[in-house]
């Protein structure tokens, strides 16, 4: 079994679309994360959710949406679509406290924007 | 915010060579990680690092806690094909609620058999 599942693996859309990522976690994390991997391979941190509560949220654009149902589940949700959203998003999660740096990365999704 | 530099950007290595690679920061972490990332895959732990001073071992791969605080490094040993990946290293500062990994650009490996 997948331990960070996210779907879809590719999604390619047009600008101006809304679309969704979808992630789910069975490793009973309290802890999950979004991540974008730019061109470059550069991971930045996008957003945090513990518990389903927000405890991260970077400086992205507020066309970008996490929402978190329940604390095995982070999506993200984008509106309006650019071409500069196009890059690699990966969904992780990690224990609470003392190891939450032990990240457990999904296999990304990877976006294109035309 | 923290950077972290990490160096070389790219390496390219013959079977049965070894490797070396560091990350160095402006700021002070309290824990280091690398994470490597094979192609089409999200990254994975190798190694996490907790005290200064601090070697670790993960079978060929070893990486050491600088004593400033301020660097890392990994060492892989008898590199083999599929060692090839990016390898990352992760900064992470103890304490408070806005807890996040700060990490270095990545280091390409590629591995000729």
């Amino acid at each position: 079994d997948t331990a960070v599942s996210q779907t879809p693996k590719y999604l390619v859309t047009q600008m101006g679309n809304d679309k969704s990522i979808k992630c789910e976690q069975n490793l009973g994390h309290d802890t999950m994360y979004w991540y974008k991997q730019d061109s470059k391979k550069f991971l930045k941190i996008m957003f945090s959710y513990n518990n389903k509560e927000l405890i991260i949220n970077e400086t992205v654009p507020n066309r970008f949406s996490p929402k978190s149902p329940d604390k095995a589940h982070l999506n993200l949700h984008i509106n309006s679509l650019e071409l500069g959203d196009s890059a690699v998003y990966f969904c992780a999660s990690s224990e609470q406290g003392a190891r939450r740096e032990k990240l457990f990365f999904g296999s990304g999704t990877q976006l294109s924007v035309l | 915010g923290q950077q972290l530099n990490q160096s070389p950007q790219s390496m390219f290595i013959q079977e049965g060579e070894d490797v070396s690679m560091n990350c160095t920061s402006s700021s002070i972490f309290n824990t280091w990680l690398w994470y490597k990332q094979d192609p089409g895959e999200g990254p994975v732990l190798l190694i996490a690092l907790y005290k200064a001073g601090e070697l670790t071992s993960n079978g060929r791969l070893t990486a050491q806690f600088g004593i400033t605080r301020k660097d890392s490094f990994l060492n892989i040993s008898a590199s083999i094909p599929s060692d090839v990946g990016i390898y990352f290293c992760a900064g992470q500062i103890s304490g408070g609620s806005n807890y996040k990994l700060t990490f270095g650009k990545g280091t390409l490996l590629t591995v000729n058999p």
